[in-house]
């Protein structure tokens, strides 16, 4: 089955710049979709296709997808970013949807 | 505004059965996937099961494979989640969520998700 690997941890200081990465075979064939889980809230979609993002959400996120890795980048992170972050494709070959293990951003 | 309620989760013993509920109001519910999605406490999201907009088109994870049933009743704007023979590591909060078709007859990206509803399974 297809497997989607990211970091369990992300760390960076207010200000910066977070990249959270999602390896798969040959992951740039497909469609990547990232969504952000805080604590005690359901998740919500931040980028999808890709690079799309919600109208609702702020353009310092954005994504990019390319060979064996796409990337969710959020600029100028702050305290309100702090959450857990999944990828999700589609595995055609299974007819299954797919998620990341996740990574936990932390503001340091 | 598009809205998803969860509801039926509860305690149940190892091998017990419960009906989850998903209650959807504020879009055309027929011209949408739905899908069921699981975090158990310490992991991450796991997908369980989709289904079509007319019910043709369903599937579930190879975890919950002839446990859990997918359904949905168009004219209730409802979805569910038929959960038999339940185990330990099925202890979770299950949301359900709303999906576009992607290219083909498939599930796209999620949006939105309802608040979940919790299931723990324990004797």
């Amino acid at each position: 089955s297809y497997g989607l690997t990211q970091p369990p941890s992300v760390s960076v200081a207010p200000g910066e710049t977070a990249r959270i990465t999602c390896g798969g075979y040959k992951i740039g064939d497909r469609r990547v979709h990232w969504y952000q889980q805080k604590a005690g809230q359901a998740p919500i979609v931040v980028v999808y296709d890709d690079a799309d993002r919600p109208s609702e959400i702020p353009e310092r996120f954005s994504g990019s997808n390319s060979g064996s890795t796409a990337t969710l980048t959020i600029t100028r992170v702050d305290a309100g970013d702090e959450a857990d972050y999944f990828c999700q494709v589609w595995d055609g070959s299974q007819d299954h949807v797919v998620f990341g293990g996740g990574t936990k951003l932390t503001i340091l | 505004q598009v809205q998803l309620v969860e509801s039926g989760g509860g305690v149940v013993k190892p091998g017990g059965s419960l009906r989850l509920s998903c209650a959807a109001s504020g879009f055309t519910f027929t011209d949408f996937y739905m899908g069921w999605i699981r975090r158990a406490p310490g992991k991450g999201l796991e997908w369980i099961s989709y289904i079509g907009p007319n019910s043709h088109f369903t599937n579930v994870a190879d975890s919950v494979k002839g446990r859990f049933t997918i359904s949905r009743d168009n004219a209730k704007r409802s979805l569910y989640l038929q959960m038999t023979n339940l185990r330990g590591e099925d202890t979770a909060l299950y949301y359900c969520a709303r999906s576009k078709a992607g290219v083909g007859p498939h599930p796209n990206w999620f949006d939105p998700w309802g608040q979940g509803t919790q299931v723990t399974v324990s004797s």
